[in-house]
């Protein structure tokens, strides 16, 4: 049982750099989105997806796109990684949406952006 | 704005003891309460889901209760184990239209053999 699957485990990238964290469920679920965790800031929603071909904002979409072709793939990219962006970064997944439904996480990418 | 408070932030007991984690939010209007587990260098896992209208669920060990009028949700934790050690979260969905989760920071627990 693979649930949510995100790569890389860790990245270290210079400042200005582009990259892409890659997520990837084989639940079929409809419901897909991107956290963030800081130190004493929890956790923050950056994009979230409630189908293929719909995205949409969260509270800290700065800096990060995504895209949403497949229902199986919800990558983000960091277009001009700052200081700003090292963090640990979380995929979820949910069937019924993030409304009532249970979240489902992958272990997380460890960014630092030197 | 809803706002979402765990205290204490760490909590260390011995093997054995029933515990209590607390989660406070401040607007009673809320859709769901989650609770989470996060084990170090890990991802998060569901442990529990309250809808607003219900008071409780229990898992196994696990029971958290909701009291929407008070702000409060108890996260208790029945013969703790050390297996049980890690951050524990809880997150609500306000009512309303911008049903996004607001998340706690979290109780870090520690429970000594």
């Amino acid at each position: 049982n693979a649930g949510v699957t995100q790569t890389p485990k860790f990245q270290v990238l210079k400042t200005g750099q582009s990259m892409t964290l890659q997520c990837a469920q084989d639940m079929n679920h409809e419901y897909m989105s991107w956290y963030r965790q800081d130190p004493g800031m929890g956790l923050r929603l950056i994009h979230y997806s409630v189908g293929a071909g719909i995205t949409d904002q969260g509270e800290v979409p700065n800096g990060y796109n995504v895209s949403r072709s497949t229902t199986e793939d919800f990558p983000l990219r960091l277009l001009s990684a700052a200081p700003s962006q090292t963090s640990v970064y979380f995929c979820a997944s949910s069937s019924t949406g993030h409304l009532t439904g249970e979240l489902f996480f992958g272990e997380g990418s460890r960014l630092t952006v030197l | 704005k809803q706002e979402v408070t765990q205290i204490p932030a760490a909590l260390s007991v011995p093997e054995g003891e029933n515990l209590v984690l607390n989660c406070s939010f401040t607007d009673s209007a809320i859709y769901n309460l989650q609770w989470f587990r996060q084990d170090p260098g890990k991802g998060l896992t569901s442990l529990l889901l309250i809808q607003s209208s219900q008071r409780e669920q229990t898992s196994g060990r696990l029971n958290a209760s909701l009291d929407k009028s008070s702000g409060r949700s108890t996260l208790y934790i029945a013969a703790s184990q050390p297996g049980d050690s890690a951050t524990y979260l809880c997150a609500v969905i306000p009512a309303g239209n911008n049903r996004k989760l607001i998340w706690g920071l979290g109780t870090s627990l520690a429970v000594n053999p």
